[in-house]
């Protein structure tokens, strides 16, 4: 079935550390993937994506690594600081029909707690 | 930028009511999607219009029915209300693969 899940619902660093979100999901059709983070509030924010012919994937700060043979993702984020503090969901993009539709199935959420 | 617009941004209704919600996506985004999300979830898609027609539909109650309009604007109409709606409903969209999602609506039903 579709399902994609997260290891640990929180997380809780320290400024200045590095912060691990993990993330398994179920559908090995699956070749699109993306880290939301969702702050208070607010609707989810893309962070970084990664395509299943990639196995890593580096922007400002954050780092998704694509494991596929296990069917793990986690996303790294550098030098966490006090702003990076959120709920991080791990989704995966799956596509429909003939009109290029798709849909996103989210993981659990993982909250992340930043400590000055 | 023009971000996904959404209102209204906070509903209270009572049960047994209906309630719109409406969805402006980012001007030529073409899909727009549908998601909720209750208190401490995950968001759950719902349904997803592309170019005006319905393209895809997750777990959506009968009592909810969606439609685009011609300006690609979206909403999300939602009927006999129960206590288990409360949620923030999300809409995003769409013009290739990265979804954009506006600042929700938050529905309370009393």
């Amino acid at each position: 079935g579709e399902s994609v899940g997260l290891h640990l619902p929180t997380l809780s660093v320290q400024e200045g550390d590095n912060s691990i979100i993990n993330c398994a999901y179920s559908n090995s059709a699956s070749d699109y993937f993306i880290w939301y983070k969702q702050e208070s509030g607010k609707g989810p924010q893309f962070i970084i994506d990664i395509r299943s012919n990639m196995d890593k994937r580096q922007g400002q700060r954050v780092t998704v690594l694509l494991n596929k043979t296990v069917k793990h993702l986690s996303l790294q984020i550098a030098a966490t600081q006090p702003g990076d503090s959120a709920v991080y969901f791990c989704a995966e993009n799956i596509e429909y029909g003939q009109g290029g539709s798709e849909k996103l199935v989210f993981g659990k959420g993982t909250k992340l707690t930043v400590n000055p | 930028a023009a971000g996904v617009i959404q209102s209204p941004r906070h509903l209270i209704k009572e049960k047994r009511e209906t309630a719109t919600l409406k969805c402006y996506p980012i001007p030529r985004h073409d899909t727009v999607y549908w998601y909720q999300q209750g208190p401490g979830q995950d968001p759950q898609f719902l349904i997803s219009f592309y170019e005006k027609m319905q393209s895809d539909k997750g777990s959506i109650p009968d009592r909810f029915s969606a439609q685009q309009f011609s300006d690609y604007h979206s909403e999300l109409n939602m009927s006999s209300l129960e206590l288990g709606d409360s949620a923030l409903y999300f809409c995003a969209s769409s013009k290739n693969n990265e979804q954009f999602f506006g600042p929700g609506t938050r529905l309370t039903v009393l």
